[in-house]
């Protein structure tokens, strides 16, 4: 089965700080995704990544960054946190890119930045 | 470009007893069709999915979703809910042309009670 494991369940960070999330899977998939999710806005994709070192932003990148030196890891970068960014982030990854593969997601990071 | 909406937001309803959960989509393109479910605390699962051949596809837990076509629907059902049915649903759209882009709707959110 396959695995994406989020780095924290819970974090707190002041306005301003550089925040680091960090996501591995454990299944060998090509791609892995960043979403956010806020009420009533279902999930919104930040960024992607089809390879190491390849990323596409999504819908919403403004104000993050993403980085994926190694095939299973993906982490996502606050460079300077706001509280608008205060928010449940999921990690996914999904087999290949064809349109029919499922995502798999991560247990998500819930971020308050004060 | 494509757009899913979930047509309520919320429902309650009696353990045992049937529920339906509605999903539109709109898409210029041939898509692919999934329900996740998230539990409390939890990141998203898939339920079932949808990519060809028959229209009634039966996924985990005794759910199971119809695809029409003409009516550009993807409606969950399930005949008898239990209380561990409780959590938020997803339906959430992918173009044939590539994996990349999956669209989710806002999410409905599933009470069931005793």
């Amino acid at each position: 089965d396959v695995k994406v494991t989020q780095s924290s369940r819970y974090l707190v960070k002041r306005t301003g700080e550089k925040v680091f999330l960090e996501c591995v899977q454990d299944m060998d998939h090509e791609n892995m995704f960043w979403y956010r999710q806020d009420p009533g806005l279902g999930l919104r994709l930040i960024y992607f990544s089809y390879d190491v070192k390849m990323k596409e932003k999504g819908d919403i990148p403004e104000g993050y960054s993403v980085s994926r030196e190694k095939k299973e890891r993906f982490s996502l970068i606050l460079e300077s946190a706001s509280t608008n960014q205060t928010s449940m982030y999921l990690c996914a990854s999904s087999l290949d890119t064809r349109g029919g593969s499922p995502l798999h997601f991560g247990n998500g990071t819930r971020l308050t930045v004060t | 470009a494509q757009s899913v909406t979930q047509l309520d937001s919320q429902v309650p309803v009696f353990e045992e007893a049937p529920v339906e959960l509605r999903c539109n989509y709109s898409s210029s393109v041939s898509v692919y069709l999934f329900w996740y479910v998230q539990y409390p605390n939890q990141g998203l699962q898939l339920l079932l999915k949808y990519l060809s051949g028959s229209t009634l596809v039966k996924g985990i837990n005794g759910f199971e979703a119809e695809f029409n076509k003409s009516q550009t629907s993807f409606h969950l059902r399930k005949p008898s809910v239990h209380i561990s049915d409780t959590a938020e649903y997803f339906c959430a759209v992918s173009p044939h042309t590539g994996g990349f882009k999956t669209i989710f709707g806002a999410g409905t959110r599933l009470f069931v009670k005793a």
